[in-house]
């Protein structure tokens, strides 16, 4: 059973301070994990997919990482409108598989 | 959004009624799905289809059902709702229609909240 574990729960940051989100997956076969921003009312926003081992994304202020066993999402210098609540998700590479499986997210806020 | 939207936005039924939600792309996207989210659990896949009139199940399935009669509409369709069924309902699309990397990005709309009293 596939399985993502997003750390911290909340993060509270101030305006400026850098930090990093680990999402913590386990999967038979991975075909790719994916990152989403997820703003209150609205839907989940896409905004990386990683794919192998070593790979690196970037925008803005921030840069997505994959490991074996994790990702991170590392967010620079924060503003107050990053504030979200920010969702892992992978899909494992078994045949007919479409499901993703999602954590339950790390809501970060950014105090001005 | 993905060109994806949903309705209704919100909804209050009672336990017992038929209840059926309906997503609409504009884009002819082959793969759409429905997920549900709720605290504590994140977002689940309720079904997804491949094509009209190919659907199958998802991880949560049970007490839904799902249509596919064109390319355009994936209607999700409690048919008796409960009170567990109270959640936010998002549809989503991947824009592909063959498989290769890219293939696999899900693009979600903006989501239906329904109440079950």
């Amino acid at each position: 059973e596939d399985q993502v574990t997003q750390s911290p729960e909340a993060l509270r940051l101030q305006e400026g301070e850098s930090s990093s989100l680990n999402c913590s997956y386990t999967v038979s076969g991975l075909r790719g994990l994916f990152w989403y921003r997820q703003d209150p009312g609205k839907g989940p926003e896409f905004l990386f997919t990683l794919y192998s081992a070593g790979e690196e994304k970037e925008k803005e202020r921030l840069k997505a990482t994959l490991t074996k066993k994790e990702s991170f999402l590392h967010i620079t210098a924060p503003k107050p409108e990053d504030s979200a609540t920010y969702l892992c998700a992978v899909r494992n590479s078994g045949a007919g598989s479409y499901q993703l499986t999602f954590g339950k997210g790390t809501k970060l806020s950014v105090i001005p | 959004d993905a060109g994806i939207t949903q309705s209704p936005r919100h909804k209050v039924t009672e336990t017992g009624t038929p209840v059926t939600l309906r997503c609409h792309q504009t884009e002819n996207h082959r793969y759409m799905y429905w997920y549900r989210q709720d605290p504590g659990h994140g977002l689940r896949l309720i079904h997804y289809s491949y094509g009209v009139k190919d659907t199958d199940k998802g991880e949560v399935s049970d007490g839904y059902s799902v249509s596919r009669s064109k390319t355009e509409d994936f209607l999700l369709t409690l048919e008796s709702a409960t009170s567990s069924q109270t959640s936010v309902y998002f549809c989503a699309i991947t824009p592909y229609a063959s498989g290769g990397i890219g293939a696999d990005t899900q693009y979600f709309g903006p989501g239906t909240r329904l109440t079950v009293l």
